[in-house]
């Protein structure tokens, strides 16, 4: 099973929105409404920020969206602030029972 | 507040068995889903498996062969055991409550393989 795939790097200025994408296949983002996204800052564990592709854990700042559209998830960050700037890793369930993990988005603040 | 802990070696041989615990606390460990990611250093996250309560286990069929995952209920721990380990196993290894999405992380701790 392969990593989900998703851009190396995004960036963006403070205010304005980004979207990291999450591509996978039929058999894991394609297939179920199972993918979560996490914010990791360095040296840090990371932090859930959306699961079941759109849902917030409480207490996440609302300006973090989920989506997903066919084979591909989608994570907005709007208003795009200082302290948003972490690597990002998505996650779905894959139909052989398992999770896989995508290749992780460094987003930057300009 | 769920808090969660690892503990174990941070040295490990080539060819020997990796073991880490993970304390609970704030909360019984006898419900919910507990699992084990890592991270080598520099790359992405690596889900290993997860446990539930009953006991019923999965794991990442890339590692199945090499792992276990165990629960100590009495002491709210649960368990991690990676065999035959080489430098590839060298991570930050975090233990989590949950299975699918994993709202609460220890800490982590660095495990490196090196004679």
């Amino acid at each position: 099973q392969s990593a989900l795939t998703q851009p190396a790097s995004v960036s963006g200025s403070p205010g304005q929105s980004i979207t990291i994408s999450c591509t996978g296949t039929t058999s894991d983002v394609g297939r179920y409404n199972y993918v979560s996204w996490y914010q990791q800052h360095p040296g840090k564990a990371p932090k859930l920020m959306i699961y079941d592709v759109s849902n917030r854990p409480s207490g996440v700042s609302n300006r973090f969206s989920g989506s997903k559209s066919d084979n591909t998830a989608s994570l907005t960050i709007s208003g795009l602030q200082a302290e948003d700037e972490a690597d990002y890793y998505c996650n779905s369930y894959t139909s052989t029972n398992f999770y896989v993990f995508g290749t992780g988005t460094k987003v930057t603040v300009l | 507040q769920v808090q969660l802990q690892e503990s174990g070696p941070g040295l490990v041989k080539p060819s020997e068995t990796l073991s880490l615990t993970c304390t609970v606390s704030g909360g019984s460990i006898s419900s919910y889903y507990w699992s084990w990611i890592r991270q080598p250093p520099g790359k992405g996250l690596e889900w290993i498996g997860y446990i539930y309560y009953s006991g019923t286990t999965n794991y990442n069929p890339s590692l199945k062969s090499r792992v276990t995952i165990s629960l100590d209920t009495p002491k709210n721990q649960f368990s991690l055991k990676l065999n035959t380990v080489t430098t590839a196993d060298t991570a930050v290894y975090y233990c989590v409550r949950g299975a699918g999405w994993w709202e609460y992380w220890g800490q982590g701790t660095l495990v490196t393989v090196s004679s």
